[in-house]
């Protein structure tokens, strides 16, 4: 298995619900990030996981909590976003000491 | 200073020519480099990476590397329409965690 795979691939939801975003690989990556990226812009890095701990937050808001439940499953939980946190959500996972990053399909999330 | 810096698009070529693409990155300590594809509303897809000074080929795509000049380019040869897309350099940054960095991207078209 060399896929990342992200669910859901669209998500409508509403200003004040929670929602989930989940993001799993089985190729023993011990590093997985999340990446969120607006029309027209290139990814930006919002969190990274090393062996299951934070290692990195871009300073997000804390209506983006993430989690890393075990070495394959990377979750991005959400609570009261707003419309300009729309995007397309992007999960990736990196083996350490080796270079490549893999990265999922994306979910493109639409805040109403 | 932008850590990565792709030259300003839009670039349009015709149909069978060469579409050159650069990109310059400011940390001295990075190793690896990679070049990504992106049609609209999808994932990056990683085209080709490089982590030695040189040319690197694969099909018609060249990824060329100066660490010196701190300088990346992708050629494509043979342009076809289906190359019509957003490239994106993207730079392996040590620090603390490894993280990967991109630049703003270059549009390209491909004109039948």
């Amino acid at each position: 298995d060399t896929e990342v795979t992200q669910t859901p691939k669209h998500l409508v939801m509403g200003m004040t619900n929670k929602k989930s975003l989940k993001c799993e690989q089985h190729m023993g990556h011990r590093a997985m990030y999340w990446y969120k990226q607006k029309a027209k812009k290139p990814p930006e890095l919002m969190f990274v996981y090393s062996y299951e701990k934070l290692s990195i937050n871009e300073s997000v808001p804390s209506r983006f909590s993430p989690e890393c439940p075990n070495s394959s499953l990377l979750n991005l939980h959400l609570h009261a976003l707003q419309p300009e946190d729309s995007a397309l959500y992007l999960c990736a996972s990196r083996s350490t000491g080796a270079y490549g990053y893999t990265f999922g399909s994306g979910t493109r999330l639409t805040v109403v | 200073q932008k850590e990565v810096e792709q030259n300003s698009g839009p670039l349009s070529v015709p149909e069978g020519a060469i579409a050159s693409l650069n990109c310059t990155y400011s940390d001295r300590g990075s190793q690896s480099f990679f070049w990504y594809r992106q049609y609209s509303g999808k994932s990056p897809e990683l085209i080709m990476s490089i982590y030695s000074n040189g040319d690197k080929e694969d099909g018609r795509f060249t990824a060329q590397l100066n660490k010196a000049s701190q300088y990346v380019s992708l050629l494509i040869r043979d342009s076809q329409p289906s190359d019509s897309a957003t490239y994106l350099c993207a730079v392996n940054v040590q620090g603390g965690s490894e993280k990967l960095v991109f630049g703003k991207g270059t549009k390209l078209t491909v004109n039948p």
